[in-house]
């Protein structure tokens, strides 16, 4: 069945540092999202992307969606203490098909 | 807009049991899906509904069902529960493709039921 994996499982960075966490599908994907988490909190959806290449940009993040449509990347420039939480991809091979998520990335930034 | 509400927000059962979890979506929403979500095993996705009907499913064995009402309010059950069945189940309204609307695919969650089994 689809998979969508992703990686690190976990990364702590010290404030200002840079982080990015990877997300890789087994089959070509109709668009990826992506969500945070805070800790004791619900996900929250951040972005979707549905082209192949595409970037997007909101403030310190970038997302990007691969030319193969299946992988796609998080990127935080200069973390900061409220980029803590757990950020998702998550994938659906067709509009309409469930959304299928990967198992996350913990940040945890030291200040 | 009030947002997804989910009911109970804790329980505790023990095996054998069963239970069942409610999900008020956003007014307008008629899709809802339903995730279980455990430490390590991010979120795994058990069923989507719309309009009443079940439109994908999970790998979860039959004791995981789940039904929507004509207001797209939606309930999943749980039967003969096991220990392993101890999570946070996450419940999503959104829009739905096809419907005329702008659809973003952007999923609207509420903020749990922590099940817990003894």
């Amino acid at each position: 069945g689809q998979q969508v994996m992703q990686i690190p499982q976990y990364q702590h960075v010290q404030e200002g540092e840079d982080f990015t966490t990877y997300c890789n599908s087994s089959t070509t994907l109709s668009n990826i999202q992506w969500y945070k988490q805070r800790p004791g909190g619900h996900p929250v959806f951040l972005i979707q992307l549905v082209k192949s290449g595409e970037v997007k940009k909101q403030k310190r993040l970038t997302f990007q969606f691969g030319e193969a449509k299946k992988n796609s990347s998080l990127h935080i420039t200069a973390t900061q203490t409220t980029d803590v939480g757990t950020y998702f991809c998550a994938g659906r091979k067709a509009k309409g098909n469930k959304l299928v998520f990967g198992a996350g990335t913990i940040l945890r930034v030291k200040s | 807009k009030a947002g997804v509400t989910q009911t109970p927000r804790y329980l505790i059962k023990t095996r054998g049991q069963q239970v069942t979890l409610s999900c008020s979506p956003i007014s307008g929403h008629r899709s809802v899906s339903w995730y279980q979500q455990t430490p390590g095993q991010g979120l795994q996705f058990l069923f989507e509904y719309f309009s009443e009907t079940q439109r994908n499913k999970g790998n979860f064995p039959g004791r995981f069902s789940g039904r929507q009402f004509s207001n797209s309010r939606s309930e999943m059950n749980v039967s003969t529960l096991e220990l392993g069945d101890s999570a946070l189940y996450l419940c999503a309204s959104s829009l739905y493709p096809g419907t005329g609307y702008e659809w973003t695919g952007e999923l609207f969650f509420g903020e749990g039921s922590r099940l817990t089994v003894l």
